[in-house]
């Protein structure tokens, strides 16, 4: 059964500097690309970042881009979101998802002072 | 980068109805598209992929058609326990802003 928990929200001041972590299990992680997802209170689903199986190749929303960094540990069958220079709209609850067909419960980050 | 637009945004239907959502790309994406169901509190549930491939469990009154730039999501008898917002996304990329589907 493919599981994945999300970890690491909370609350963080603007500026301020938080990693994500989603461990998966119950599938060949290094074989699939995985991807993160938010959703801020209230709002619609907001496609954050992506990343291959291999790490070769990561992307990433606009809105993200040069203040959050995708990677994962294969060794680990782990994904990571860091977020750096956060800022209150940056405040979501962020899913991890494998395919379109397996999602996280998601983990919230708050962003306030 | 590829904008999704659905429409409408919201929509009041009653027990039976048959409805229909639409998805625009604003460039080709093939049939890279993928419709959820979102109900409060929880992750999305994938429903359709490939545009028009009923995933597996998904009751078959709901079904996907298009390519291209336009995608519609239709259900063919509203059930009470499809109540919920759904949305429309391009493979690993872009969502629609979502339509929320209410009871009348």
């Amino acid at each position: 059964e493919v599981q994945l928990l999300e970890s690491g929200g909370g609350l963080v001041q603007p500026g301020g500097s938080l990693r994500l972590s989603c461990a998966a299990s119950g599938f060949t992680f290094s074989s699939y690309a995985m991807s993160w997802v938010r959703q801020a209170p209230g709002k619609g689903l907001e496609w954050v970042s992506s990343i291959s199986g291999s790490s070769v190749t990561t992307y990433y929303a606009d809105s993200v881009k040069g203040r959050f960094a995708i990677s994962r540990d294969n060794s680990k069958n782990t994904l990571y979101l860091q977020m750096s220079s956060l800022r209150a709209e940056d405040t979501a609850i962020y899913y991890c998802a494998k395919d379109q067909r397996f999602w996280g419960q998601g983990t919230l980050v708050t962003v306030s002072s | 980068d590829i904008q999704m637009t659905q429409s409408p945004s919201t929509l009041s239907a009653s027990v039976g109805d048959r409805v229909t959502i639409t998805c625009r790309a604003s460039q080709s994406i093939s049939n890279w598209l993928a419709w959820y169901q979102q109900k409060p509190g929880k992750a999305p549930k994938l429903l359709i992929y490939k545009a028009s491939t009923l995933e597996s469990g998904v009751p078959s009154r709901f079904s996907g058609s298009g390519s291209g730039t336009e995608f519609t999501l239709t259900i063919s008898s509203l059930q009470p326990d499809d109540f919920a917002t759904y949305y429309c996304q391009q493979y690993n990329s872009s969502f629609g802003g979502g339509t929320k589907v209410e009871i009348k």
